[in-house]
């Protein structure tokens, strides 16, 4: 199976500032690689997809890098409905795979 | 506006087994493929299986074959995961969503406790 390290689980920032979350593959997945939010109390949330592609109705101050083993989603200038629980995902086999995932919270 | 609406909680003895549904709108049933996932405390996210509401064609996770079974009732746009046999370290938080490679639907999630 493929691994995926989120090697930070957790992370404080004021809002406004900008973030970065890495997540690495165990192999070489190209950019097949997906990053979610959850928010407690609420569903599940697709963010970005193919490593850099936002979904419909993700906000521009997301993005996402990398190709590979190596990714990064980055948020900039941080509102407070960001913080939350962050995941990333590859479907480049089966079984899909998810980080451990990384919990931003208010500084 | 796409909605998929889990079950509620489910408390469960040691042994038996439970259904868990999850009912969409807003989406062509027919032609989508429906994800079960599992989170447990840590967090960790795994993935059960998905099945093909068309034909009713499934892929699972190995780790998950024989424990879930996934079925769709195409008639009440409705999905449903079987889990047989259950034990302690069954006990979790179940999520369906729409898988599309990633899953760009989620439902809101139902807690399974496993106790006598």
């Amino acid at each position: 199976d493929v691994q995926m390290t989120q090697s930070l689980s957790y992370l404080a920032a004021s809002p406004g500032e900008s973030v970065s979350i890495s997540c690495k593959a165990s192999k070489s997945i190209s950019n097949y690689l997906a990053w979610y939010q959850q928010r407690p109390g609420e569903a599940y949330k697709l963010l970005i997809y193919s490593g850099s592609t936002l979904q419909s109705g993700t906000p521009s101050r997301f993005s996402g890098s990398g190709s590979g083993t190596d990714f990064t989603l980055t948020i900039r200038s941080l509102e407070p409905e960001d913080f939350g629980l962050y995941y990333c995902q590859q479907y480049y086999e089966r079984p899909l795979t998810f980080g451990s995932g990384t919990k931003l919270e208010i500084k | 506006q796409v909605k998929l609406l889990q079950s509620g909680a489910e408390l469960v003895k040691p042994g038996a087994s439970v259904k868990l549904s999850c009912k969409t709108s807003g989406l062509t049933f027919s032609t989508t493929y429906m994800s079960w996932l599992k989170q447990v405390p840590g967090p960790s996210i795994e993935w059960i299986g998905w099945i093909y509401a068309g034909n009713g064609g499934t892929n699972y996770n190995q780790k998950f074959k024989g424990k879930a079974t996934l079925t769709v009732d195409k008639s009440s746009s409705t999905a449903y995961m079987d889990l047989s046999s259950l034990t302690s370290e069954d006990a979790a938080v179940y999520f369906c969503a729409r898988y599309n490679n990633y899953f760009d639907y989620w439902g809101q999630g139902v807690m399974v406790t496993v106790s006598s």
